[in-house]
């Protein structure tokens, strides 16, 4: 299964609402995990289930979305916030897209 | 809180073998699902197995043909091992855990940059 992130770069303003988008190539029903990674640094998982957080992750982040199309949701973004993401199905195997940039804007 | 540290070679020829070792600590290695997940420079990240100390193991597809994964429970150590490496190969290798069936990573490694090239 192929998973399709976009746009490849996101600009936002500290404090704005950033919408990250994955599509998948066939249906995932909600088999989708997303995960933020800052440079030099692992990442680290914020979402499963498309729309469960993780332990310890902020209210802010959310997702939604089922089959094929997928929306990760940050609002009010901190400065801790400005990474990388990615999305990752779990339906056949496991499979991540190529990631979305957040950047300040 | 669990941690994985990953080790092994820095640096491997093409064609030889690539043994890599994640040690587990502060948890059990009977706790989780264990997968290896690689990212290459393009960033890319590609998941490349998960085992599980009852001994059940699956492998990526794409990469079934070379992989080998493993635990030693007395060493609370995850193997991986992986034949006839290429260039294409050069990525940093994570450790990571996984509590439901290892479908997702919620436990990772810093990681452990590997370069194939002669």
């Amino acid at each position: 299964i192929v998973m399709t992130q976009s746009p490849a770069t996101l600009s936002v303003s500290p404090g704005e609402r950033a919408t990250l988008s994955c599509r998948a190539s066939q249906s995932i029903t909600t088999k989708l995990a997303w995960y933020q990674q800052k440079p030099g640094q692992a990442p680290r998982l914020l979402l499963y289930g498309a729309s469960t957080r993780a332990t310890g992750i902020p209210a802010r982040f959310s997702g939604s979305g089922s089959e094929t199309e997928f929306t990760l949701t940050i609002s009010g973004l901190q400065s801790e916030d400005f990474a990388v993401y990615y999305c990752q199905q779990y339906e056949d195997w496991r499979t991540f897209g190529q990631g979305t940039k957040v950047e300040i804007k | 809180q669990v941690q994985l540290q990953e080790s092994g070679p820095a640096l491997v020829k093409p064609s030889e073998t690539l043994s890599l070792t994640c040690n587990v600590s502060n948890g059990s290695i009977s706790s989780s699902f264990w997968s290896w997940i690689r990212q290459s420079a393009g960033k890319e990240l590609e998941w490349i197995g998960r085992v599980y100390f009852s001994g059940s193991v699956i492998y990526n597809p794409s990469l079934k043909s070379r992989v080998t994964m493993s635990l030693d429970t007395s060493k609370n150590e995850i193997s991986l091992i992986l034949k006839s490496v290429t260039a294409a190969d050069t990525a940093i290798y994570f450790c990571t855990g996984g509590s439901y069936f290892g479908y997702y990573f919620d436990q990772w490694g810093q990681g452990i940059a590997v370069t194939v090239s002669s």
